[in-house]
């Protein structure tokens, strides 16, 4: 069974870090992977999705993430961190081919921008 | 374009209460989920429509949840009766390409049962 695994459940920078949030993966097949933020009381909104050969993967807001396969991990980066950015951050992966668009969620990791 | 909308944002009930949660999703979008988020955890999916047709419904706890989806448009989402442990946050998703992810979320509904 596939699941996805958040490294820390809260992170801490300051404005102007690096932020890097982490995400590894059990599959036997490399799936699809997902970054999804949340501001409190809202719904998730999609960052970016790795579904094909581009293993760095440009999203939106300055984010991107990598699939590396050797490590089976999909973290999450910004080289610079800004105080908008302080949200709820979702990892998730679908089994490739699965074309029902089923995802299944890590259990979040809170990112804290402080001034 | 209108996003997916879900009502009532906050919804809390005395347990053993019935309870009901509506999403209209964005037009033309043929595919509908409804997730729960529990408090500090990722969403899980508890049932998935392609049209009218509920086509994955393996996660919904049948003796108490139950799901519709008439016309293939809005969905109904109703709990009878409430649990404490039903307190979550219900999310709607629609999907117009399922094979691309193309997923837009509502806000959900924020369920308090006490």
């Amino acid at each position: 069974a596939q699941s996805v695994t958040q490294l820390g459940s809260h992170v801490s920078v300051s404005e102007g870090a690096l932020v890097l949030l982490r995400c590894n993966y059990s599959s036997s097949v490399p799936p699809y992977l997902f970054w999804y933020v949340q501001y409190p009381n809202q719904g998730l909104q999609l960052l970016l999705k790795y579904t094909s050969a581009a293993t760095l993967v440009k999203g939106i807001n300055g984010f991107e993430a990598e699939f590396k396969k050797s490590e089976t991990s999909f973290h999450l980066t910004k080289p610079s961190a800004h105080m908008s950015d302080a949200a709820e951050y979702f990892c998730a992966v679908s089994r490739r081919g699965d074309n029902t668009g089923k995802l299944i969620f890590g259990q979040g990791t809170t990112l804290q921008v402080k001034p | 374009e209108a996003g997916v909308v879900q009502s009532p944002r906050y919804k809390i009930i005395e347990k053993k209460q019935p309870v009901a949660f509506w999403c209209n999703p964005i037009s033309g979008h043929n595919t509908l989920y409804w997730y729960r988020q529990n408090l500090g955890q990722g969403p899980e999916l508890l049932i998935r429509y392609e049209n009218e047709e509920a086509v994955d419904d393996s996660q919904l706890p049948k003796d108490r949840f139950s799901a519709e989806r008439l016309k293939g448009v809005d969905s109904t989402l109703k709990i009878q009766p409430a649990e404490l442990g039903d307190s979550a946050v219900y999310l709607c998703a629609s999907s117009s390409d399922t094979s691309n992810y193309g997923y837009t979320f509502g806000s959900g509904t924020r369920l308090t049962v006490v």
